[in-house]
């Protein structure tokens, strides 16, 4: 069966600071890949999604970039946090062939940035 | 542009009650719908969906929802309210765009609280 992990689960960090975030799904191959933050435990905004290996499609320009360096990992990344940066950040990913329209969500990571 | 509301932030229900949770959409062309869950600091949970076919569609945990065309309504139930049922209910869509891989647009979320 498909799993897919996200880590850190927390993390707090300073303004200013880098920041990445790791996403892998385990159980398959070539899945679509999203990144989504939630605010203020309310609606998702979706920020990237990936249908391959270094095929980024950006959603809402922002100071935050992903990447995908291996078929199953999916990375979100900051140079420079700001303060409107917190919040929970989800990574969801769809097959690559057959349903791809229900995504899967990974358990989240909390970003607090001080 | 495609878009979802749930017109409630908050739905309390007794326990053993019915509920029922409303989202309605704009999509042009054939929807594709779905409901997740959330509980507290936790990821979307995969609940049900409408592709085609049968209006009403059974998901997990005992929910149903009923897909209405001409009202453009998704609006998610359950027979028989658990207080485990307590959490937070997203609806969201996406249009059918032939296998692509487009995101799914949200609506904010409806608190469901079940009362014992």
């Amino acid at each position: 069966s498909q799993t897919i992990h996200q880590w850190p689960a927390t993390l707090v960090q300073p303004v200013g600071s880098p920041l990445s975030l790791e996403c892998t799904v385990e159980g398959t191959s070539n899945p679509n890949l999203y990144w989504y933050r939630q605010a203020a435990g309310r609606g998702l905004q979706l920020l990237f999604y990936s249908v391959g290996i270094g095929q980024i499609s950006s959603e809402v320009p922002q100071n935050l970039s992903a990447s995908r360096p291996q078929d199953r990992q999916f990375i979100l990344s900051s140079k420079k946090l700001l303060l409107s940066d917190s919040g929970f950040y989800l990574c969801a990913w769809t097959p690559g062939t057959g349903d791809q329209e229900t995504q899967y969500f990974g358990p989240g990571t909390r970003l607090l940035v001080l | 542009a495609q878009s979802v509301a749930q017109p409630e932030d908050q739905v309390n229900v007794a326990e053993g009650n019915p509920l029922t949770v409303k989202c309605t959409y704009s999509v042009s062309g054939n929807p594709y719908l779905f409901w997740y869950v959330q509980y507290p600091n936790r990821g979307l949970q995969f609940l049900l969906k409408y592709i085609t076919g049968d209006n009403l569609v059974k998901g997990s945990y005992g929910f149903e929802a009923e897909f209405n065309k001409s009202q453009t309504s998704f609006h998610l139930k359950k027979p028989s309210a658990l207080v485990s049922d307590s959490a937070l209910y997203f609806c969201a869509v996406s249009k059918y765009s032939g296998g692509g891989a487009d995101g799914l647009t949200f609506g904010k979320g409806t608190h469901l609280i079940i009362q014992p």
